[in-house]
């Protein structure tokens, strides 16, 4: 198994300019989630997915948009960039169960540069 | 609502040398505290949790952190480090909004081990 994979690695976006990140995961987990990383401020929880169709906005919403078309695939969307969404992106995705006590499996991040 | 504090943004240790990476939380709650590893370039992995039981937990390679309710604590520590323990490690709290899993990170710690 691949478990979580994201595509691309890295990028570097002028502002204004929109792009789309994929996240894919092969473990028929329910839950999806898109997550940034800035220095000093841990991981920062963007929009999550508990199934397929379905999306829900997180701590740090504006400026981005999702969709879970299909259940192994959860898309993160920047429309027009700006240079505050210079970040690390990581996805993740877990199963229910006890949904408190899960694990969440990250894939290995998407470095993007807006400038 | 709930918070993380991790103490130590960065810790400096030797090789075989014992650590100890400090994580408080907030919380009025009962709550599930994970701590995740990120090593160089890659995402995030699980290292261990506390959902119940006892409170010391346990990792397969040596670390162990005790959930300690009175303080809100939840510390990491290893008795010797290795070289390869170089990583950053995120503290995190599960909160259960709506049935689903949210977890709440810390700043993140960044363990050096020196030779």
């Amino acid at each position: 198994n691949a478990g979580v994979t994201q595509t691309p690695k890295f990028r570097v976006l002028k502002t204004g300019q929109s792009m789309t990140l994929l996240c894919a995961q092969d473990m028929n987990h329910e839950y999806m989630y898109w997550y940034r990383q800035d220095p000093g401020m841990g991981l920062r929880l963007i929009h999550y997915s508990v199934g397929e169709g379905t999306t829900a906005k997180g701590e740090v919403p504006d400026g981005y948009n999702v969709s879970r078309l299909k259940k192994q695939n959860f898309l993160l969307g920047l429309e027009s960039a700006a240079p505050s969404q210079t970040s690390v992106y990581f996805c993740a995705s877990s199963t229910p169960g006890q949904p408190s006590t899960d694990t969440q499996y990250f894939g290995p991040g998407t470095r993007l540069t807006v400038l | 609502a709930q918070s993380v504090t991790q103490l130590d943004s960065q810790v400096p240790v030797f090789e075989e040398a014992p650590v100890e990476l400090r994580c408080n939380y907030s919380s009025s709650v009962s709550v599930y505290l994970f701590w995740y590893v990120q090593y160089p370039n890659q995402g995030l992995q699980l290292l261990l949790k506390y959902l119940s039981g006892s409170t010391l937990v346990e990792s397969i390679n040596g670390f162990e952190a005790e959930f300690n309710k009175s303080q809100t604590s939840f510390h990491l520590r290893k008795p010797s480090v290795h070289i390869s323990d170089t990583a950053e490690y995120f503290c995190a709290v599960s909160r259960s909004s709506g049935g689903y899993n949210k977890l709440i990170f810390g700043a993140g710690t960044r363990l050096a081990v020196h030779p």
